[in-house]
């Protein structure tokens, strides 16, 4: 079946460092791929997305391009903040039968200090 | 436009005992999705729901069920719950319109502590 495979957290960088988070994927066909972010206490908010190969998702700095011949959407961001201290989770849907399940990686935890 | 909202936002309960959880979505949004998160298994989807029908079903035993109201409101029910049931219940929805990859909007999430 679907799954998604990303980078062991946890992460911790300092304000201003440069981000990367791997994400790698299988799925059958040409799935869409998400980037989730969960703040402490709170539920899941949309980052960024992709719908198909080469596309490029961005959002508040972040970044990710929809690579098919690697199967990869991996996350990144040119200086990070402290404010972007959170979960951040990638994400693929699967095309087809009208359903919108999401298939989660297990999340990379990152801290960034000040 | 008020978020998603999801009812109890903690709850305590004891093995054997039944537990139903509450999610109220965007107005307007058709479609009802349920995920379990967990430390060690992370986010796992549960069911999803589209105009009171059940679109798809996640591999989770017959005690997890759900149902989604005309109004587009869900519930999702779990009946003699096991230690393991422990964990954050997000429900999400979105618009619904089907193979359209939409956002989903998730609720802050139930907090299932089963003792």
């Amino acid at each position: 079946g679907d799954s998604v495979t990303q980078m062991e957290g946890p992460v911790t960088l300092s304000e201003e460092a440069f981000l990367t988070i791997n994400c790698t994927y299988t799925a059958t066909g040409y799935p869409s791929l998400f980037w989730y972010v969960q703040y402490p206490g709170e539920g899941l908010q949309l980052l960024l997305k992709a719908t198909k190969a080469d596309d490029k998702g961005s959002n508040k700095g972040f970044e990710a391009t929809y690579r098919k011949e690697t199967t990869s959407f991996h996350l990144e961001k040119g200086s990070v903040q402290v404010s972007d201290s959170a979960v951040y989770f990638c994400a693929l849907s699967g095309r087809g039968g009208g359903s919108e399940k999401l298939v989660f990686g297990k999340g990379t935890k990152l801290t960034v200090n000040p | 436009k008020a978020g998603v909202t999801q009812t109890p936002r903690y709850l305590i309960k004891t093995r054997g005992q039944q537990v139903t959880l509450s999610c109220s979505p965007i107005s307007g949004h058709r479609s009802v999705s349920w995920y379990q998160q967990t430390p060690g298994q992370g986010l796992q989807f549960l069911f999803e729901y589209f105009s009171e029908t059940q679109r798809n079903k996640g591999n989770f035993p017959g005690r997890f069920s759900g149902r989604q109201f005309s109004n587009s409101r869900s519930e999702m029910n779990v009946s003699t719950l096991e230690l393991g049931d422990s964990a954050l219940y997000l429900c999400a929805s979105s618009l619904g319109n089907p193979g359209a990859n939409e956002k989903l909007f998730f609720g802050s999430g139930t907090q299932l502590s089963v003792l």
